[in-house]
C-alpha cells in the first residue's frame, strides 16, 4: 500500500519549459488536491478534483493546468514555466467523508532558472 | 492574503517544556479545523483536529485549544520531545467545497535535548 506517490522527486527546468508533475494514490479516494509549499506561505491550494473527469481552481491557479482521467492519478502542468514557480509541490488525497484527513505524498522539488 | 494566520514561524523549546503554537481566522464558515505535522522531507500528516463546537480536543500530549468568539485557536505540546521537532500548520476547511483546506504559514518548532 503505497498510499500518494509523486513523480518525479526533483526537476529543474529553464524559463519557458514545460513539464507535467504525475501524483498516484492506490486509496481509492475521491478527492484530490495539488498544493505548492514556499516559506512562510504554509501550503497553497492550486487545483483540485472532486471526482474523475472534474477539476476546480484553488486559490493560486495561474501557470498551471490539470487533468483526472483516471480516479487514481491526478496531473499537474505547467506550460510555460516561470521562476515564481519554483516551489514545492504536494499531491494530496481524501476521502469523500467529511472530516476525512487529506493524505499527501512526499512532494516534488521543483527549481525553474 | 492568508485567511489562517499562524504565528510564530519558528519556536524554540526545551525537552519537556510546552510548545504553543498560535492561528487566527477570519472566515467564520470554516467548520473544521486540523492541525497537520511535517518531517524534512516528507509531507505533511494529520496530527489533531477540532470543530468549533468544541473549546478543547486532547490526543496524549497534544491539545487544542478553539475560541470561536476570538476567531482563534491554538495546539499546545506538553513534555514536548526532540521527535515533536518538525514543521506544523494549522488549517481550516470551506464547508462544502470538496473538503477544501486553506492551511497557516507554518511553525517549524525545535526541541532541544
Amino acid at each position: 500500500n503505497a498510499g500518494v506517490t509523486q513523480t518525479p522527486k526533483f526537476r529543474v527546468l529553464k524559463t519557458g519549459q514545460s513539464m507535467t508533475l504525475l501524483c498516484a494514490q492506490d486509496m481509492n479516494h475521491e478527492y484530490m488536491y495539488w498544493y505548492r509549499q514556499d516559506p512562510g506561505m504554509g501550503l497553497r491550494l492550486i487545483h483540485y478534483s472532486v471526482g474523475e473527469g472534474t477539476t476546480a481552481k484553488g486559490e493560486v491557479p495561474d501557470g498551471y493546468n490539470v487533468s483526472r482521467l483516471k480516479k487514481q492519478n491526478f496531473l499537474l502542468g505547467l506550460e510555460s514555466a516561470a521562476p515564481s514557480q519554483t516551489s514545492v509541490y504536494f499531491c494530496a488525497s481524501s476521502r469523500l467523508i467529511g472530516n476525512s484527513p487529506l493524505h499527501f505524498g512526499n512532494g516534488t522539488r521543483l527549481t525553474v532558472t | 492574503q492568508q485567511q489562517v494566520k499562524q504565528s510564530p514561524q519558528s519556536l524554540i523549546v526545551q525537552k519537556g517544556g510546552i510548545s504553543i503554537i498560535n492561528c487566527a481566522y477570519e472566515n467564520t464558515a470554516f467548520d473544521y479545523f486540523p492541525w497537520y505535522q511535517q518531517f524534512p522531507g516528507k509531507g505533511p500528516a494529520l496530527l489533531i483536529a477540532i470543530r468549533p463546537d468544541v473549546s478543547e480536543k486532547k490526543e496524549g500530549r497534544f491539545t487544542i485549544s478553539f475560541n470561536k468568539s476570538a476567531k482563534q485557536f491554538s495546539l499546545h505540546i506538553m513534555d514536548s520531545q526532540p521527535g515533536d521537532s518538525a514543521t506544523y500548520f494549522c488549517a481550516a476547511r470551506y464547508p462544502l467545497a470538496g473538503n477544501m483546506l486553506t492551511f497557516g504559514g507554518g511553525t517549524r518548532l525545535m526541541v532541544k535535548p
